[in-house]
């Protein structure tokens, strides 16, 4: 277990819908990351929190977005969905940026 | 910008065979350089790490040697096993950038 809880584990949802994916990090890990994981894909990058406030951007779409809370879950809300959508989601956490990643086991979302 | 380049896969090999994957990476300071391992339906999870040039990381059978002269930091393991079938990402720790990810799959 790597102490990053991310819910829900599965979603099914019709193209044009908006979802909002949760991720709670390890106690006491300032930084979150978010990803997207399509099938024969890599890991891409989408975005990254430290201690509330927006660090670095990757290949983030404009339809999503995320935020960290002053309690330092994070939510990213993805918006108009698309069939390419369908991935998995994974949420990472680390004490600071730079450190060991710990990563949840992701949010597996089915755009239908 | 920082960037890291993996070896493409995927890599099949048969039990006990040497296993070596290739990560190159771009990266402005000295950077941390990481090893994941995806088991299938898994998350990632921590393979082994180097934090300064020279470094060996080390971890299960496998190994990666922090190059700054080479910029790379290639995972070697000597004698792979079955259980061993997996996603390795290599990383990057500023913005923890991954590679594109080498799927290894050891047959019997």
């Amino acid at each position: 277990d790597s102490g990053v809880t991310q819910t829900p584990k599965h979603l099914i949802t019709a193209t044009g819908q908006r979802v909002t994916l949760r991720c709670s990090p390890r106690s006491g890990d300032l930084s979150v990351y978010w990803y997207q994981q399509s099938l024969d894909q890599g890991l891409q990058f989408l975005i990254q929190y430290y201690n509330g406030e927006e660090r670095a951007k990757g290949n983030i779409l404009e339809r999503f977005s995320a935020q960290q809370f002053p309690d330092l879950h994070s939510e990213l809300n993805l918006s108009s969905l698309e069939l390419g959508d369908s991935a998995l989601y994974f949420c990472a956490s680390s004490a600071i940026t730079g450190s060991e990643a710990f990563f949840g086991q992701g949010t597996r979302l089915t755009v239908v | 910008g920082n960037s890291v380049t993996q070896m493409e896969g995927p890599v099949t090999l048969s039990e006990e065979a040497f296993l070596t994957i290739n990560c190159t990476y771009t990266a402005t300071g000295y950077p941390s350089l990481f090893w994941y391992v995806q088991y299938p339906g898994e998350g990632l999870q921590l393979l082994l790490k180097a934090t300064k040039a020279d470094d060996k990381g080390s971890n299960k059978g496998f190994e990666a040697t922090y190059r700054k002269e080479t910029t790379s930091f290639h995972l070697e393991k000597g004698s792979v096993q079955v259980s061993d079938s997996a996603v390795y990402f290599c990383a990057l720790n500023n913005d923890m950038r991954f590679g594109a990810g080498t799927r290894l799959t050891v047959k019997p």
